[in-house]
């Protein structure tokens, strides 16, 4: 069974800095992998995603990971955050076809942008 | 082009009632997905739709339930409400069974 790990609850950072928010994940199988994103009280948006190919993958807003199969990991990094990105973050996987549909989420981490 | 829509945007409820929440889908996306996200259970996976069909259903008693109309909206029910169903109930949709783009939501809460 697939399984998400996002090893931060909370991430504060200033503005302008960096980040990277860490999601490790466990998978028998192939797998298929995404960050997505939710701003207080809205649903959630797609940041980007890693079906196969390259594995530096780059999504809106400034924001990439790199999926690395051998420490089964897909951080997402952004070199400069502003106050806009404050948001919960979350990092799901699916197995393909093996999933049934099921997406399996992370249990989140809060990004939290300070000037 | 329209994202996924949902409505109602609010539903409040009391306990033992049925709640009926709606979906539809990106133009041309077939399947359909709902998942709810309550306090302190993170985001769980409900139910999975496509053609018409229920193809998965997560962990949850029979009581949820739901169903997907020839246009490919689907419709959520949930039946005998209880206290711990408030939560954000998210629907997403695919063409098929890879990206999921979400909706905004539909917040119920059961008094």
């Amino acid at each position: 069974a697939q399984s998400v790990t996002q090893l931060d609850s909370q991430v504060p950072v200033f503005e302008e800095a960096p980040v990277e928010l860490r999601c490790n994940y466990s998978s028998s199988v192939s797998v298929y992998l995404f960050w997505y994103v939710q701003y207080p009280n809205q649903g959630l948006q797609l940041l980007l995603k890693y079906l196969s190919g390259s594995t530096l993958v780059k999504g809106i807003n400034g924001f990439e990971a790199e999926f690395n199969k051998s420490q089964t990991s897909f951080h997402l990094r952004k070199p400069s955050v502003h106050i806009s990105d404050t948001a919960e973050y979350f990092c799901a996987v699916s197995e393909g076809p093996a999933s049934y549909g099921k997406l399996t989420f992370g249990q989140g981490t809060i990004l939290t942008v300070h000037p | 082009e329209a994202g996924v829509t949902q409505s109602p945007t609010h539903l409040i409820k009391t306990r033992g009632q049925q709640a009926t929440l709606r979906c539809s889908p990106i133009s041309g996306h077939t399947s359909v997905y709902w998942y709810q996200q309550a306090l302190g259970l993170g985001l769980q996976f409900l139910l999975w739709y496509d053609e018409g069909e229920e193809r998965n259903r997560g962990n949850f008693p029979p009581r949820f339930s739901g169903r997907q109309f020839p246009n490919y909206s689907s419709e959520l029910n949930v039946n005998a409400l209880e206290l711990e169903d408030s939560a954000l109930y998210l629907c997403a949709s695919s063409p098929r069974s890879d990206t999921q783009y979400f909706g905004p939501g539909t917040r119920l809460t059961v008094l």
